[in-house]
């Protein structure tokens, strides 16, 4: 079955702790990303790789860091997790042309206490 | 700047009536343009786009969208929508800035009453 996976779906960690959100799609997409959902905020991206060892910043970068090391995965850093980091995370992947779909995750909840 | 706005938070529509779900951008160059459906507790899944050609695009479930570049608007429609609709419902544009970011809109949430 084609999907997007994350893990862990949930995360309760305090402030500093270093923690990764991984994601893997098993549909070959060169095109992946990382959103935090915010009510009244919507989905803001975070990163996204266009391919294999090219990423770039989204429109919420700060604390945050990813790597595409291998097309299949893209992990989700936060080397110092801090409180206003608590949201809902979205990974996604697409086929790397302009106008395709993403396919997203089912979320990762992440509490930063 | 690049942006896309959903004007309304929540729309509220009786089931069997049809539904309009409002949105605008505002992008250099051509846009492409999508909806995403999200359920309670999953995540988002597409349901249009509109990339050139036919104003007028047909997605799942029965929903369609229509483009109107001189309003810079792709509202999201159903002719009678069904409980089984609510749902929160963002739309999208993706155009070129240097790379292809995406930008979403804060979402509307769509409650159909029985």
């Amino acid at each position: 079955e084609a999907q997007v996976t994350q893990n862990p779906r949930y995360l309760i960690t305090v402030t500093g702790k270093k923690l990764t959100v991984t994601c893997s799609q098993n549909m070959n997409h060169e095109y992946m990303s990382w959103y935090r959902q915010d009510p009244g905020l919507g989905l803001r991206q975070i990163y996204y790789s266009m391919n294999v060892e090219v990423t770039d910043k989204g429109d919420v970068p700060e604390g945050y860091k990813v790597s595409r090391k291998e097309k299949r995965n893209f992990p989700l850093i936060l080397e110092s997790p801090s409180p206003n980091q608590t949201s809902l995370y979205f990974c996604a992947s697409s086929l790397a042309s302009v106008h395709n779909e993403q396919f997203f995750g089912p979320g990762t909840r992440l509490t930063v206490l | 700047a690049q942006s896309v706005a959903q004007p309304e938070d929540q729309v509220n529509v009786a089931e069997g009536n049809p539904l309009t779900v409002k949105c605008t951008y505002s992008v250099s160059g051509n846009p492409y343009l999508f909806w995403y459906v999200q359920y309670p507790n999953r995540g988002l899944q597409f349901l249009l786009k509109y990339i050139t050609g036919d104003n007028l695009v047909k997605g799942s479930y029965g929903f369609e969208a229509e483009f109107n570049k001189s309003q810079t608007s792709f509202h999201l429609k159903k002719p009678s929508a069904l409980v089984s609709d609510s749902a929160l419902y963002f739309c999208a544009v993706r155009a070129w800035s240097g790379t292809y970011k995406y930008i979403f809109g804060t979402g509307t949430r769509l409650k159909v009453l029985a």
